[in-house]
């Protein structure tokens, strides 16, 4: 199984709103990634977690909340988001957290924000 | 600081055409090369990565890139371009520090005419 699966495809929701996105790995990776990705523009990274760890915050606000349960989840919590905050929130995976290893992406998450 | 150019933003190729999307990468050592693919609607998939050795890499779906020290590029290459070769193409740049972090190039849009 080389696949990263990302629920749900699309979601659209009200500022005041609280919603999560979910990511699954079962390759056995113990880094994993949310990249925020606008339209015409490269993955902007949010977060990494290794071995279950939070590692890097890149200055994300504090309305995104990423949870690591286990090896193979990954889940961003989101509230009180913004209109600029609709893009596509996509999951990466990789056997470690190093520039070398290969990112394996999920098809993502179409997120609206009204 | 890395940085990584795609300098054409669209290239429309003919069906049956050969393709070159161009990528520079300004770093202060030869870091780790890479090039995705990102269909519509669709996350991110590998096609190559160069690390060190021979200089001339090959990837999926019938593509290869060649990287040129002297010149900082690692442009990517395909023959003969099928149909289903229209999509956004990224060329990323890792560093050989301990760091995780890729850095993405703008992207080139690729549109295949019949």
């Amino acid at each position: 199984d080389t696949e990263v699966t990302q629920t749900p495809k699309h979601l659209v929701m009200g500022m005041t709103n609280k919603k999560s996105l979910k990511c699954e790995q079962h390759m056995g990776h113990r880094a994993m990634y949310w990249y925020k990705q606008k339209a015409k523009k490269p993955p902007e990274l949010m977060f990494v977690y290794s071995y279950e760890k939070l590692s890097i915050n890149e200055s994300v606000p504090s309305r995104f909340s990423p949870e690591c349960p286990n090896s193979s989840l990954l889940n961003l919590h989101l509230h009180a988001l913004q209109p600029e905050d609709s893009a596509l929130y996509l999951c990466a995976s990789s056997l470690g957290a190093r520039s070398y290893n290969e990112q394996f992406f999920g098809p993502g998450t179409r997120l609206t924000v009204l | 600081a890395q940085s990584v150019t795609q300098p054409d933003i669209h290239i429309t190729v003919s069906e049956g055409a050969s393709l070159e999307l161009r990528c520079n990468y300004s770093y202060g050592a030869t870091p780790y090369l890479f090039w995705y693919v990102q269909s519509p609607g669709q996350g991110l998939q590998l096609l190559l990565k160069y690390f060190s050795g021979d200089t001339l890499v090959q990837g999926i779906k019938g593509f290869e890139a060649e990287f040129k020290r002297s010149q900082s590029s690692f442009n990517l290459r395909k023959p003969s371009v099928h149909w289903s070769d229209a999509a956004e193409y990224f060329c990323a740049v890792g560093p050989w520090s301990n760091d995780y972090k890729l850095s993405f190039g703008a992207g080139t849009t690729v549109t295949v005419r019949a």
